[in-house]
């Protein structure tokens, strides 16, 4: 059974980091591209950046080029989001995901807040 | 970058009717859309890819078509459990942007 499960959220100050992991699961971890996708409150998802089996290729959205970074260590099954320079349109509810898209597998996902 | 425009945003029907939901891109997508149903508090459910290829297990009285920037999602024979918000996604060029979704609710 897959199984995604993410951590690390909570509050951050505007201007400050969080990392976020994502530990996978129920799969071969290395053969699948991971996806973190969040929701803010009340909004619709947003699809925030994407990474290779391998780690080898990257896509993040405009909205967080520069601040946001995924990664992954195969070694270890986990997915990551670090997040620098956190800004109030942060906030949201932070999932992973398995594949590129579409994404049928998705995590319970973590609540990031960003406010002073 | 593509932009996902959902029609309407709302859509409220009772149980047993059919409901119609529209999705449009900026640009055509050829027929990589997907989409998703969300219940509150609850995580995407991923119902539909490839534009009409039902995910496992989704019922028969659900389908899609379209293709280029014209997409429709069909639920005919309404239940309960079907009312939800419903977003579409593109994958076909990068970013993979989801639409701002249709709430359908029970009228």
């Amino acid at each position: 059974e897959v199984q995604l499960v993410e951590s690390g959220g909570g509050l951050a100050q505007p201007g400050g980091s969080l990392r976020l992991s994502c530990a996978a699961s129920g799969f071969t971890f290395s053969s699948y591209a991971m996806t973190w996708v969040r929701q803010a409150p009340g909004k619709g998802p947003e699809w925030v950046s994407s990474i290779s089996g391998n780690g080898g290729t990257t896509y993040h959205a405009d909205s967080v080029k520069g601040r946001l970074t995924i990664s992954r260590d195969n070694s270890k099954n986990t997915l990551y989001l670090q997040m620098n320079n956190l800004r109030a349109e942060d906030t949201a509810i932070y999932y992973c995901a398995r594949d590129w898209a579409p994404t049928a597998y998705w995590g319970q996902g973590t609540l990031v807040t960003v406010s002073s | 970058e593509i932009v996902m425009t959902q029609s309407p945003a709302t859509l409220s029907l009772s149980p047993g009717e059919r409901a119609t939901l529209s999705c449009r891109a900026s640009q055509s997508v050829s027929r990589n859309l997907a989409w998703y149903q969300q219940k509150s508090g609850q995580t995407p459910r991923l119902i539909m890819y490839d534009a009409s290829t039902r995910a496992t297990g989704l019922p028969a009285r659900f389908s899609g078509s379209g293709s280029g920037t014209e997409f429709t999602l069909t639920i005919s024979n309404l239940q309960s459990e079907d009312f939800a918000v419903y977003y579409c996604q593109q994958y076909n060029n990068w970013p993979y942007p989801f639409g701002q979704g249709t709430k359908l609710e029970i009228k």
